[in-house]
């Protein structure tokens, strides 16, 4: 079964200040996703990394993946309170036509002023 | 386009009732998804389709649970009896084919509550 673990779970960030959120995970898909979600909200996808060493960047977010390391990050820059969500890293096989995808637990992030 | 369409957006029931749930994919999807988010499990896919055929419906919890998509324009998720454990937010996506996951788009979602 496809593992996907996110940390922090939880993370408050002051204004101005740069976070990371880390996504692991368990299999060897280099297939990676990251979406938002604002609270009684749907999901918005924010990412898509589909290669090793893929970077993508939107405004004050930066995601990468690394294959090997079965690792992607999701770096803030400058918070903001904006970015005030929950971020969810999912993950699909990385096979043909196998399109199940498994999420992370979710970070719940607060940025305070 | 707007989006894909989930009804209803919030659906209380008691348990023991039949519940439907609703969606309609953006036009030209050849994929749709189920998805269910709870506090506990997180999310996590139930079914999905391709071009109204089941693809994978190794998510449904439990024979409770039934799934069809008659056309490409409607899908209907259904939980015949309910049961208090059922109650999530159960999101529709659909996705416009080749590599689903890459351009996949989610419903509002519906908020069901069973009692």
């Amino acid at each position: 079964e496809l593992k996907v673990e996110q940390n922090p779970l939880f993370l408050s960030m002051q204004e101005g200040k740069n976070y990371t959120i880390y996504c692991n995970y368990s299999t060897t898909s280099d297939r990676l996703y990251w979406y938002r979600q604002d609270p009684g909200k749907s999901l918005e996808s924010l990412f898509v990394l589909l290669s090793n060493g893929a970077v993508k960047q939107e405004g004050r977010l930066m995601a990468s993946l690394d294959t090997k390391a079965r690792l992607s990050t999701l770096h803030i820059t400058a918070a903001v309170h904006d970015l005030s969500a929950t971020y969810f890293c999912a993950v699909d096989s990385g096979t043909n036509n196998d399109y199940k995808l498994s999420f992370g637990a979710g970070t719940t992030v607060t940025v305070r002023a | 386009d707007a989006g894909v369409i989930q009804s209803p957006r919030h659906e209380v029931t008691e348990m023991g009732q039949e519940v439907t749930l609703r969606c309609k994919p953006i036009s030209g999807h050849d994929y749709l998804f189920w998805y269910r988010q709870t506090m506990m499990r997180g999310l996590e896919l139930l079914i999905y389709f391709n071009n109204n055929v089941p693809i994978d419906d190794s998510g449904m919890p439990e024979d409770r649970f039934s799934a069809k998509m008659p056309n490409a324009s409607f899908s209907t998720l259904k939980i015949q009896p309910s049961e208090p454990r059922d109650s999530a937010v159960y999101f529709c996506a659909s996705s416009p084919g080749l590599m689903p996951n890459e351009k996949l788009f989610f419903g509002s979602g519906t908020q069901l509550s069973v009692l």
